[in-house]
């Protein structure tokens, strides 16, 4: 059974970096079906997506972010990671890691639960 | 960026009811659409994808259709677990973007 867990700081100070993990268990990031993707929620708020990689190891990133976003996998651990630069209470939010079907229209079907993180000193 | 615009934010319906959720594209999308349903304190579920094609074990009251810049999520008979809000999102392109979200509530 596909399995995806966030895992990483739950309170970042303004202007610290945000890491984050997503450990997938019960199928390879190595998979060239599929490809693993961030996405955000700030409390009460919509859906963003921050970005993308793939197993290739090319990544795609939301505009607003860019500069300050870093998103790699690593296969040997079967994890892939966010890493956000320069925060600000702006960045609070519950982050999602999720999996995407490559070659099939708009597919995000597994995610993890989410963690919540906090920017505040 | 894509802008994908949901309608309406908001809509009140009773168990039993029809109801459908508008999603336009800024841009001609094609079919590279899908509609998620996210419950409070829970991650988003996929339900359709393709614009129209149902995920495997979500229930075949939810439809989905449309192409290019129009697109519906119909729910054929709301029961209790439905209510929920509801997003489109499409990965016609970078940076892939999601509607503002429908909150679905019981009348």
């Amino acid at each position: 059974q596909l399995q995806l867990q966030e895992s990483g700081p739950r309170l970042v100070k303004p202007s610290e970096t945000l890491s984050l993990t997503c450990n997938v268990s019960g199928a390879s990031i190595r998979d060239n079906n599929y490809y693993w993707g961030w996405i955000r929620q700030p409390p009460g708020k919509g859906l963003e997506w921050i970005g993308t990689v793939y197993f290739s190891g090319s990544t795609f990133y939301t505009p607003s972010l860019e500069g300050r976003l870093s998103i790699s996998a690593d296969t040997s651990t079967s994890q892939f990671s966010l890493n956000l630069g320069s925060v600000t209470a702006a960045d609070t939010a519950v982050y999602y890691c999720a999996r995407i079907r490559v070659m099939v229209a708009a597919a995000f079907d597994y995610w993890g639960p989410g963690t919540l993180v906090t920017v505040s000193a | 960026a894509i802008q994908m615009t949901q309608s309406p934010s908001s809509l009140s319906a009773s168990v039993g009811d029809r109801v459908t959720i508008t999603c336009r594209a800024s841009h001609g999308i094609r079919i590279d659409l899908g509609w998620y349903q996210q419950k409070p304190g829970k991650a988003p579920k996929l339900l359709i994808y393709g614009a129209s094609t149902l995920e495997s074990g979500v229930p075949s009251r939810f439809s989905g259709s449309g192409s290019g810049t129009y697109f519906t999520l119909t729910i054929s008979s709301l029961q209790p677990e439905d209510f929920a809000t509801y997003y489109c999102l499409q990965d016609y392109n970078y940076p892939r973007t999601f509607g503002q979200g429908t909150k679905l509530e019981i009348k």
